[in-house]
């Protein structure tokens, strides 16, 4: 089953604690993506990888850390630094070339 | 900055009828742009990328891009009630042939109403 898989889709957090969520593909896409939404508001990209170990950061990368350690996987760190980080998270993934980015399901990132 | 505008919602629409979605950009040198439908609680899905001006027409939706006048809309025509979404505008504002550094505008909520 081809796809985006991000997980958990619900996911809280204590005071002063990291926390991580995964988002795996198996597209064979190169790139893959991060992106923030808070509510009746548009998505903020907060880091994005165009290839395995390499990744830029985006509009708001504060508080946030990530990996591309393998084509598949890019999970994205919630550090305790982000201050404000109830938001539902998006993770997309896209070719190089013109093609266009495709979402997976998000996570809901809640504070405790 | 580079920015991404749409009209500010919530629009509403009867059953039938065509939705007329609006957006400006701010980078007159983008490249290609999509149309993303959202609903609620859920991640956006792609309906429709155009890269030429002109009209780029799917079924019910039809895009048009107007490169001169740093603008994009989407036609919904007859539209239903499942049609019911936020619809979010994206612009790369990237080099063509890089990884797609999309900016969003903060979208149109549409209501169709039966």
């Amino acid at each position: 089953d081809g796809g985006i898989t991000q997980s958990p889709k619900y996911l809280f957090r204590k005071e002063g604690q990291n926390v991580t969520l995964s988002c795996e593909q198996n597209l064979n896409h190169d790139a893959m993506y991060w992106y923030r939404q808070d509510p009746g508001q548009g998505l903020r990209l907060i880091y994005y990888s165009q290839i395995v170990n390499d990744f830029q950061k985006g509009d708001i990368a504060e508080g946030y850390s990530v990996s591309r350690e393998k084509k598949e996987s890019f999970p994205l760190t919630v550090t305790s630094a982000q201050k404000n980080p109830t938001a539902f998270y998006l993770c997309a993934t896209s070719g190089l070339s013109d093609e266009p980015q495709h979402f997976g399901d998000g996570t809901r990132l809640s504070i405790l | 900055q580079k920015e991404v505008e749409q009209n500010s919602g919530p629009l509403s629409v009867p059953e039938g009828a065509i939705a007329s979605l609006n957006c400006t950009y701010s980078d007159r040198g983008s490249q290609s742009f999509f149309w993303y439908r959202q609903y609620s609680g859920k991640s956006p899905e792609l309906i429709m990328s155009i890269y030429s001006n002109g009209d780029k027409e799917d079924g019910r939706f039809t895009a048009q891009l107007n490169k001169a006048s740093q603008y994009v809309s989407l036609l919904i025509r007859d539209s239903q009630p499942s049609d019911s979404a936020t619809y979010l505008c994206a612009v790369n504002m990237g080099e063509r042939g890089s990884a797609r550094q999309l900016t969003f505008g903060s979208g149109t909520q549409l209501t169709v109403l039966p």
